[in-house]
Order: C-alpha cells, then structure tokens, then sequence
C-alpha cells in the first residue's frame, strides 16, 4: 500500500542539540510539505518542496532547515536555534496537478527534555 | 492568508445537525475539508473546485461560494464518530493553508 511514513513517533530533543525528522513516500508525489501544530491549534507550513533539490520556506521556517535529495524523502531538522520546538509534526504530499488531496503521514510528537 | 472558521468549537448530541463555515481573505480558487481526530493526521473528506459546487458523502456534505469566498460544511443527524476538529484549506500558489479549525464534540 502507498503512504507515507513518518518516524519517530516521538522524539526528546536536549537543549541545544539538533534532531532530523525522517519522512518518506512511496506515492510518487512530487511535492511534499512539513507542518507544525500546537496543542489546539491548526497547521502552520514550516517548509514545501515541489521537485527534487528545491525547497521553499513557509510562515514559520526560522529554526528549521530541510533537504530533498531523492523524491521519496524529505527530513526535516529542527536545530538549537528553534527555541520552542515542542509541537506535533507533521508530513504530507502531493501530485503536481492542482487540487489535489494532502495525504499525511502519522506524525511526530516532540518534546523537550 | 489563512482562511477563518466559525465556530471555533460546538458541541452536539448525537443525531443533531452542524454547520462550519471557512472565510477566506482571498480568492478562493478550490476548497479543500479534512477532520482530524485527537493525536492523529488529518484525513481528507473532500475538495470543491468551482463556485457554486456542493459535494457530500454519507451525511457530510459541503458548498462553495466563490463570490463570498466562502464554503460551508453540512454535518447531519451527527454521529459520535464525526468528534474531530475539521479544518478547511486552500491552495495560494505552491502553497498550502489550513483554516483555523473547528473542534466538533458529539456527545451521546
């Protein structure tokens, strides 16, 4: 079955350290997004990409940093300079044609030790 | 950039009806619905793609209205299954915005 895979399923990050959120697809879509959410909140777009070796910022991409080597993949760092990264992550994709549907992966919680 | 929805939360006895509504700042081009339960990834429910449309599914349906730049969300005779925070979305370019959010409690 197509999905994508989102891991951990959580993450403890220490002060000042750097952490990789791992996700990959095997959907074949181009683009892939990664979402911040608050307790209670909605999604914020952190980053996007729509072809290999390309990315964009989103609202909220200082602290971030992201890599799209391969179409499959699209791990997200969170580095020391995010000061409050506690937060639910999350992964989609996309087709190229407009409109289509997001498909999420199952997320990752992280928080702070 | 971020689309607005009304309410913010409610509350239903099964079998009652609700209405979420999604404002948009913006042009609507397309409409896009998803609810989301607790700790898990949103799921998609549908996608309305030109003004005047209206989809639905089982008793969960929605409308367009481009000219307001708006769209509703139509959930009937509600079941415990429907508790959830729904979230309507819309493309702007390459991007991608999530509506404020809903949070939808069905009690028995």
């Amino acid at each position: 079955d197509g999905g994508i895979t989102q891991s951990p399923k959580y993450l403890f990050r220490k002060e000042g350290q750097n952490v990789t959120l791992s996700c990959e697809q095997n959907l074949n879509h181009d683009a892939m997004y990664w979402y911040r959410q608050d307790p209670g909140q909605g999604l914020r777009l952190i980053y996007y990409s729509q072809i290999v070796n390309d990315f964009q910022k989103g609202d909220i991409a200082e602290g971030y940093s992201v890599s799209r080597e391969k179409k499959e993949s699209f791990p997200l760092t969170v580095t020391s300079a995010q000061k409050n990264p506690t937060a639910f992550y999350l992964c989609a994709s996309t087709g190229t044609v407009v409109n289509q549907p997001q498909h999420f992966g199952d997320g990752t919680r992280l928080s702070i030790l | 950039q971020q689309p607005v929805q009304s309410p913010q939360a409610v509350i239903l006895r099964e079998g009652e009806d609700a209405v979420i509504n999604c404002s948009s700042s913006k042009a609507l081009y397309s409409v896009h619905w998803y609810r989301q339960k607790h700790g898990e990834a949103p799921v998609f429910l549908m996608i309305l793609l030109k003004g005047g449309e209206q989809k639905g599914h089982d008793k969960i349906s929605a409308s367009f209205n481009e000219k307001k730049q708006q769209s509703s969300l139509y959930l009937t005779a509600s079941q415990l299954s429907y508790s959830g925070t729904y979230f309507c979305g819309t493309e702007a370019g390459n991007q991608f915005y999530f509506g404020t959010g809903t949070s939808l409690t069905v009690i028995p």
